[in-house]
């Protein structure tokens, strides 16, 4: 039970590149989620999936897009990536529609640095 | 809207010694909270959570926290900190759809 996984775990891009980060659980989770974390503004929503086959924006959405390509994977894309998308990406997930629970699961984490 | 402040950005302590950080929540209802851990390069964990009941809940590695609703707080406690407590703490707040609300985090550093 690997938990969540993430890929890459380092990545450095130019600016106006785009790539993808990936994300994996085997936990059987309904819901996933992308954050970003930068210094002192703690984890900011970037966008999270209810379910398969739904997406909703987060805080801070613009400048990414996600696909939920199945119940496992959720992956966010940057089509033209900026300085001001260096940071460090986490993927969680959760299961919802139960009373107690929500709790998230969290990745290791992929650091971006766009320069 | 939910919310949440942590106060203290840094909290410094001696090995050994007692610690408080501080989380103080905007909900409307009863929300769902949680208190993560973050060691260095790594991604969040667990360390416990509240749901109902009794507002005193136990975590993992000693920690416990508190539930009050008088003062919108949520305290993380811990009766004897070891070096390996030294982390970041975040705070969140919960509305039971999955989605949480995140403090911007107290670092906490422990002396020798």
């Amino acid at each position: 039970n690997a938990g969540v996984t993430q890929t890459p775990k380092f990545q450095v891009l130019k600016t106006g590149q785009s790539m993808t980060l990936q994300c994996a659980q085997d936990m059987n989770h309904n819901s996933m989620y992308w954050y970003r974390q930068d210094p002192g503004m703690g984890l900011r929503l970037i966008y999270y999936s209810a379910s398969e086959g739904t997406t909703d924006k987060g805080e801070v959405p613009n400048g990414y897009n996600v696909s939920r390509l199945n119940k496992r994977e959720f992956s966010l894309r940057l089509e033209s990536a900026a300085p001001s998308q260096t940071s460090v990406y986490f993927c969680a997930s959760s299961e919802t529609g139960v009373e107690g629970t929500d709790t998230q699961y969290f990745g290791p984490g992929t650091r971006l640095t766009v320069l | 809207a939910q919310s949440v402040t942590q106060p203290d950005i840094h909290i410094t302590v001696s090995e050994g010694a007692s610690l408080e950080l501080r989380c103080n929540y905007s909900y409307g209802a009863t929300p769902y909270l949680f208190w993560y851990v973050q060691s260095p390069g790594q991604g969040l964990q667990l360390l416990l959570k509240y749901f109902s009941g009794d507002t005193l809940v136990q975590g993992i590695k000693g920690f416990e926290a508190e539930f009050k609703r008088s003062q919108s707080s949520f305290n993380l406690r811990k009766p004897s900190v070891h070096w390996s407590d030294a982390a970041e703490y975040f705070c969140a707040v919960g509305a039971g759809s999955g989605k949480s609300t995140f403090g911007d985090g107290t670092t906490l550093t422990v002396k020798p």
